[in-house]
Protein backbone atom coordinates (compact mmCIF):
# COMPACT_ATOMS: atom_id res chain seq x y z
CA UNK A 1 0.00 0.00 0.00
CA UNK A 2 1.50 3.13 -1.18
CA UNK A 3 1.58 5.73 1.83
CA UNK A 4 2.09 9.39 2.90
CA UNK A 5 5.13 9.68 5.27
CA UNK A 6 5.16 13.00 7.59
CA UNK A 7 7.66 13.58 10.45
CA UNK A 8 7.83 14.22 13.26
CA UNK A 9 3.99 12.81 14.09
CA UNK A 10 4.23 14.75 17.42
CA UNK A 11 6.02 18.12 18.00
CA UNK A 12 6.03 20.07 21.31
CA UNK A 13 7.74 23.14 21.23
CA UNK A 14 8.54 26.39 22.70
CA UNK A 15 7.06 29.76 21.50
CA UNK A 16 9.77 31.43 19.10
CA UNK A 17 11.14 28.03 18.67
CA UNK A 18 11.70 26.77 14.54
CA UNK A 19 9.55 24.01 13.68
CA UNK A 20 10.46 21.99 10.20
CA UNK A 21 7.74 19.20 9.39
CA UNK A 22 8.25 16.75 6.33
CA UNK A 23 6.21 14.89 3.26
CA UNK A 24 7.33 11.93 1.89
CA UNK A 25 4.79 12.32 -1.47
CA UNK A 26 3.63 8.70 -2.92
CA UNK A 27 6.32 8.46 -5.89
CA UNK A 28 4.78 8.82 -8.77
CA UNK A 29 2.50 11.47 -8.01
CA UNK A 30 2.67 15.34 -9.03
CA UNK A 31 0.83 17.34 -6.50
CA UNK A 32 1.13 17.86 -2.90
CA UNK A 33 -0.34 19.81 -0.63
CA UNK A 34 -0.17 21.25 2.90
CA UNK A 35 -3.41 21.39 5.06
CA UNK A 36 -3.76 22.65 8.39
CA UNK A 37 -6.33 21.21 10.66
CA UNK A 38 -7.87 22.86 13.98
CA UNK A 39 -11.16 22.12 16.11
CA UNK A 40 -12.37 25.71 15.19
CA UNK A 41 -11.22 26.61 11.85
CA UNK A 42 -11.40 22.75 10.13
CA UNK A 43 -8.76 21.71 7.03
CA UNK A 44 -7.47 24.64 5.82
CA UNK A 45 -4.98 24.95 2.58
CA UNK A 46 -1.58 26.49 3.09
CA UNK A 47 0.03 25.69 0.34
CA UNK A 48 0.55 23.25 -2.82
CA UNK A 49 2.92 21.86 -5.65
CA UNK A 50 2.62 20.66 -8.90
CA UNK A 51 5.72 19.23 -10.26
CA UNK A 52 7.67 20.48 -7.13
CA UNK A 53 6.77 24.29 -8.40
CA UNK A 54 4.62 26.39 -5.83
CA UNK A 55 1.25 26.84 -7.13
CA UNK A 56 -0.53 28.64 -4.51
CA UNK A 57 0.58 29.71 -1.21
CA UNK A 58 -1.84 32.43 -0.10
CA UNK A 59 -3.20 30.43 2.51
CA UNK A 60 -0.15 30.62 4.53
CA UNK A 61 1.13 33.74 6.76
CA UNK A 62 3.87 34.80 4.55
CA UNK A 63 6.06 36.25 7.43
CA UNK A 64 6.59 33.09 9.43
CA UNK A 65 5.87 30.20 6.99
CA UNK A 66 7.39 28.82 4.53
CA UNK A 67 6.89 25.67 2.24
CA UNK A 68 9.64 23.83 -0.35
CA UNK A 69 9.81 20.85 -2.19
CA UNK A 70 13.76 20.63 -2.70
CA UNK A 71 13.33 16.90 -4.62
CA UNK A 72 9.93 15.14 -6.06
CA UNK A 73 10.66 12.77 -2.54
CA UNK A 74 10.72 15.47 0.39
CA UNK A 75 8.14 18.19 0.50
CA UNK A 76 8.97 20.80 3.77
CA UNK A 77 6.64 22.98 5.72
CA UNK A 78 8.34 25.20 8.03
CA UNK A 79 7.30 27.71 11.17
CA UNK A 80 10.24 30.29 12.30
CA UNK A 81 9.32 31.93 14.87
CA UNK A 82 6.40 29.46 16.29
CA UNK A 83 3.15 30.60 18.03
CA UNK A 84 0.89 29.19 20.14
CA UNK A 85 -1.60 29.66 17.40
CA UNK A 86 -0.03 27.77 15.25
CA UNK A 87 -1.13 24.27 17.48
CA UNK A 88 -2.91 22.27 14.67
CA UNK A 89 -2.27 19.21 13.13
CA UNK A 90 -0.50 19.51 9.72
CA UNK A 91 -1.30 17.52 7.04
CA UNK A 92 0.47 16.69 3.89
CA UNK A 93 -1.36 15.07 0.85
CA UNK A 94 -0.49 13.81 -2.40
CA UNK A 95 -1.88 12.89 -5.92
CA UNK A 96 -1.85 12.92 -9.71
CA UNK A 97 -3.82 16.63 -11.23
CA UNK A 98 -6.69 15.19 -12.99
CA UNK A 99 -10.24 15.51 -13.20
CA UNK A 100 -11.63 12.73 -10.64
CA UNK A 101 -8.29 12.13 -9.14
CA UNK A 102 -8.56 12.47 -5.01
CA UNK A 103 -6.03 12.80 -2.61
CA UNK A 104 -3.83 10.49 -0.29
CA UNK A 105 -3.41 12.09 3.07
CA UNK A 106 -0.30 11.37 5.19
CA UNK A 107 -0.87 11.03 9.35
CA UNK A 108 -0.46 14.44 10.01
CA UNK A 109 2.40 16.72 12.65
CA UNK A 110 0.77 17.18 15.24
CA UNK A 111 2.04 20.82 16.63
CA UNK A 112 1.91 22.26 19.81
CA UNK A 113 3.53 25.36 20.31
CA UNK A 114 3.60 26.31 24.24
CA UNK B 1 -15.43 33.29 -1.90
CA UNK B 2 -16.20 29.85 -0.69
CA UNK B 3 -18.23 28.36 1.40
CA UNK B 4 -19.23 24.58 2.19
CA UNK B 5 -21.85 23.82 4.80
CA UNK B 6 -22.62 20.77 6.72
CA UNK B 7 -24.32 19.64 9.66
CA UNK B 8 -21.72 19.83 12.45
CA UNK B 9 -22.59 16.85 14.21
CA UNK B 10 -25.32 13.70 13.78
CA UNK B 11 -26.21 10.67 15.93
CA UNK B 12 -27.73 7.43 14.12
CA UNK B 13 -28.57 3.78 15.39
CA UNK B 14 -26.31 1.00 14.38
CA UNK B 15 -27.94 -0.95 11.51
CA UNK B 16 -30.13 2.36 10.28
CA UNK B 17 -29.06 4.39 7.20
CA UNK B 18 -28.14 8.55 7.74
CA UNK B 19 -27.69 10.80 5.19
CA UNK B 20 -25.28 14.00 5.52
CA UNK B 21 -26.00 16.74 3.67
CA UNK B 22 -23.26 18.96 2.31
CA UNK B 23 -23.83 22.87 0.37
CA UNK B 24 -21.44 24.43 -1.87
CA UNK B 25 -20.69 28.01 -3.07
CA UNK B 26 -17.87 28.51 -5.09
CA UNK B 27 -16.09 30.17 -7.83
CA UNK B 28 -16.42 27.17 -10.69
CA UNK B 29 -17.33 23.25 -9.76
CA UNK B 30 -15.04 20.65 -10.76
CA UNK B 31 -15.89 18.04 -8.81
CA UNK B 32 -17.16 17.20 -4.97
CA UNK B 33 -15.30 14.45 -2.98
CA UNK B 34 -15.93 13.10 0.45
CA UNK B 35 -13.53 11.96 2.90
CA UNK B 36 -13.77 9.84 6.19
CA UNK B 37 -11.63 10.74 9.30
CA UNK B 38 -11.62 8.48 11.90
CA UNK B 39 -10.71 10.54 15.68
CA UNK B 40 -6.51 11.22 15.37
CA UNK B 41 -6.06 9.68 11.91
CA UNK B 42 -5.84 11.22 8.62
CA UNK B 43 -8.86 12.01 5.82
CA UNK B 44 -9.26 8.91 3.77
CA UNK B 45 -11.14 8.86 0.46
CA UNK B 46 -14.97 7.72 0.34
CA UNK B 47 -16.60 9.32 -3.16
CA UNK B 48 -16.30 11.37 -6.02
CA UNK B 49 -19.41 13.28 -8.24
CA UNK B 50 -18.37 15.06 -11.15
CA UNK B 51 -21.66 14.71 -12.52
CA UNK B 52 -25.26 14.94 -11.38
CA UNK B 53 -26.76 11.89 -9.92
CA UNK B 54 -25.97 9.18 -7.59
CA UNK B 55 -22.65 6.93 -7.47
CA UNK B 56 -22.52 3.94 -5.60
CA UNK B 57 -20.47 1.99 -3.80
CA UNK B 58 -21.18 -0.46 -1.17
CA UNK B 59 -22.79 0.64 2.06
CA UNK B 60 -22.28 4.35 0.78
CA UNK B 61 -23.26 6.38 -1.77
CA UNK B 62 -23.14 9.91 -2.73
CA UNK B 63 -25.35 12.15 -4.66
CA UNK B 64 -24.81 15.51 -6.35
CA UNK B 65 -26.92 17.88 -7.69
CA UNK B 66 -24.95 20.74 -9.52
CA UNK B 67 -27.85 23.12 -10.05
CA UNK B 68 -28.36 23.45 -6.35
CA UNK B 69 -25.01 23.63 -5.46
CA UNK B 70 -25.56 20.14 -3.28
CA UNK B 71 -24.55 16.66 -2.41
CA UNK B 72 -25.27 14.22 -0.09
CA UNK B 73 -23.08 11.18 1.69
CA UNK B 74 -25.81 8.30 2.34
CA UNK B 75 -24.75 5.67 4.48
CA UNK B 76 -26.27 2.34 4.80
CA UNK B 77 -26.51 -0.84 7.27
CA UNK B 78 -24.46 1.49 9.56
CA UNK B 79 -21.92 -0.33 11.47
CA UNK B 80 -20.39 1.21 15.13
CA UNK B 81 -16.81 1.78 12.94
CA UNK B 82 -18.91 3.75 10.80
CA UNK B 83 -18.54 6.62 14.08
CA UNK B 84 -15.83 8.84 12.33
CA UNK B 85 -16.25 12.58 10.62
CA UNK B 86 -17.33 13.05 7.06
CA UNK B 87 -15.95 16.22 5.03
CA UNK B 88 -17.10 17.40 2.00
CA UNK B 89 -14.89 19.00 -0.26
CA UNK B 90 -15.05 20.87 -3.51
CA UNK B 91 -12.66 21.44 -6.36
CA UNK B 92 -13.88 24.55 -7.12
CA UNK B 93 -12.05 25.94 -10.11
CA UNK B 94 -12.33 24.51 -14.01
CA UNK B 95 -8.73 25.39 -14.26
CA UNK B 96 -5.66 22.87 -13.85
CA UNK B 97 -5.13 23.96 -9.58
CA UNK B 98 -7.17 20.58 -8.72
CA UNK B 99 -7.03 21.86 -5.14
CA UNK B 100 -9.65 21.25 -3.12
CA UNK B 101 -11.47 23.01 -0.49
CA UNK B 102 -13.02 21.40 2.69
CA UNK B 103 -16.15 22.12 4.57
CA UNK B 104 -15.50 21.86 8.35
CA UNK B 105 -17.14 18.17 8.57
CA UNK B 106 -20.12 16.04 10.21
CA UNK B 107 -19.17 14.36 13.34
CA UNK B 108 -21.41 11.05 13.15
CA UNK B 109 -22.01 8.84 16.36
CA UNK B 110 -23.35 5.85 15.79
CA UNK B 111 -24.86 3.93 18.55
CA UNK B 112 -25.81 0.59 19.53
Amino acid sequence: DARVTQTPRHKVTEMGQEVTMRCQPILGHNTVFWYRQTMMQGLELLAYFRNRAPLDDSGMPKDRFSAEMPDATLATLKIQPSEPRDSAVYFCASGLAGPGYGYTFGSGTRLTVV
Amino acid sequence: GQNIDQPTEMTATEGAIVQINCTYQTSGFNGLFWYQQHAGEAPTFLSYNVLDGLEEKGRFSSFLSRSKGYSYLLLKELQMKDSASYLCAVRPEGDSSYKLIFGSGTRLLVRP
